[in-house]
């Protein structure tokens, strides 16, 4: 399990101000992903990004933004325009791209209140 | 896009038996479909996948089939036992054309004592 790190692992936050999530690794991966998980609907893909300094869209990117200006960082900032962002939001990285394991973080829950 | 379809949502099994998750996948070139489990309170840890270019894929308790005429793909986890209590998710990744991969919404397999 190692590896990979989230911090914090519960955060909360008031509705209208923008948050930013923690995420580090130490395996020398290139890839980096952030997932979103809702109860019924699986894991979707916020943003990923395959090398230092550059990053794509997922599947639900609106309502967040993202870096990458060091392999071992991919932090995830939500912003006061993603209009339900309660969750529980998992980093991820792998060697290589999608193709190769995927190693998660242990996750932190966004609750706004 | 590629939709991956996962089901059932959840399945109860009784120690010793045998359970079955299927996905179906929606982009005929897909060529990498693993599997993830995630414990309760836990980060998703891959469990098993097969390339496209086989049609099954066994590990001890745990078997992949797939398809590809049918495009679906399925887990099958044999003599049961409480540890495999947890999540599954499906997923799917089209190598030449995605970067990403499209998980299914998960299964949640209860094994009874």
């Amino acid at each position: 399990d190692g590896g990979i790190t989230q911090s914090p692992k519960y955060l909360f936050r008031k509705e209208g101000q923008n948050v930013t999530l923690s995420c580090e690794q130490n395996l020398n991966h290139d890839a980096m992903y952030w997932y979103r998980q809702d109860p019924g609907q699986g894991l979707r893909l916020i943003y990923y990004s395959q090398i230092v300094n550059d990053f794509q869209k997922g599947d639900i990117a609106e309502g967040y933004s993202v870096s990458r200006e060091k392999k071992e960082s991919f932090p995830l900032t939500v912003t006061s325009a993603q209009k339900n962002p309660t969750a529980f939001y998992l980093c991820a990285s792998s060697i290589g791209g999608a193709s190769n394991e995927q190693f998660f973080g242990p996750g932190t829950r966004l609750t706004v209140l | 896009g590629e939709n991956v379809e996962q089901h059932p949502s959840t399945l109860s099994v009784q120690e010793g038996d045998s359970a079955v998750i299927k996905c179906t996948y929606s982009d005929s070139a897909s060529n990498y479909f693993p599997w993830y489990k995630q414990e309760l309170g836990k980060r998703p840890q891959l469990i098993i996948d097969i390339r496209s270019n086989v049609g099954e894929k066994k590990d001890q308790r745990i078997a992949v089939t797939l398809n590809k005429t049918a495009k679906h793909f399925s887990l099958h986890i044999t003599e049961t036992q409480p540890e495999d209590s947890a999540v599954y998710f499906c997923a799917a990744l089209n190598t030449g054309t995605a970067s990403k991969l499209t998980f299914g919404t998960g299964t949640r397999l209860q094994v009874m004592l």
